[in-house]
């Protein structure tokens, strides 16, 4: 399979605990993403990278969240100290650099459940 | 208020029907725009881009009014595997980041 692959696929932890993400992108893709998705709404921007250059991280929800794309190639998103409300589904996706495009492609996700 | 906000539905149709889904942005200067379609438990996919002159895609036809910040998709002859989630997003931060709405839920029933 040459899509965007994600690990794990669900993430079962207790409340305070880190845990780390981890996100393989299409191999030719130079741009990776980060979004997070709970029930009922859309996916929301958390961090990009162009290659290993985190270019927006702005949108980070808190300190404890942290993304990293040493070599451009996989990236890792870690999460310190989980509350309950980062329960949900962690998506990556990655894309080609063209000015315009919004076609991005979506791993299948990594589900968080706090408890 | 959402920067893209869309009628969560669930929007309940026949096979056959046509429904149509309509979306807001609140940024201007939005540059792009899309839907995705979203499939219960699994990853978005681009369903097609979304033009001034209006684009169409089979039974799918997109408009985007940029004066409104309006974006309609319209899918004729509803098919069952028509049913999912059909999210509006639009590309911003200098192509950088995409926004997506909340989404609009599609059940086509026999």
């Amino acid at each position: 399979d040459t899509g965007v692959s994600q690990d794990p696929r669900h993430k079962i932890t207790k409340r305070g605990q880190n845990v780390t993400f981890r996100c393989d992108p299409i191999s030719e893709h130079n741009r990776l993403y980060w979004y997070r998705q709970t029930l009922g709404q859309g996916p929301e921007f958390l961090t990009y990278f162009q290659n290993e250059a985190q270019l927006e991280k702005s949108r980070l929800l808190s300190d404890r969240f942290s993304a990293e794309r040493p070599k451009g190639s996989f990236s890792t998103l870690e999460i310190q100290r989980t509350e309950q409300g980062d329960s949900a589904m962690y998506l990556c996706a990655s894309s080609l650099r063209r000015e315009g495009t919004g076609e991005q492609f979506f791993g299948p996700g990594t589900r968080l459940t706090v408890l | 208020r959402k920067e893209v906000e869309q009628d969560p539905g669930p929007f309940n149709v026949p096979e056959g029907a046509t429904v149509a889904f309509n979306c807001t942005y609140s940024n201007s200067a939005s540059q792009s725009f899309f839907w995705y379609r979203q499939d219960c438990r699994k990853e978005p996919k681009l369903l097609m881009s979304v033009y001034s002159s209006g684009n169409e895609d089979g039974r799918f036809t997109a408009q985007l009014n940029r004066a409104s910040q309006y974006i309609s998709l319209l899918i004729r002859d509803s098919k069952l595997s028509d049913s999912a989630t059909y999210l509006c997003v639009v590309l911003e931060n200098a192509g950088n980041m995409l926004t997506f709405g909340g989404g609009t839920r599609l059940m086509v029933k026999p």
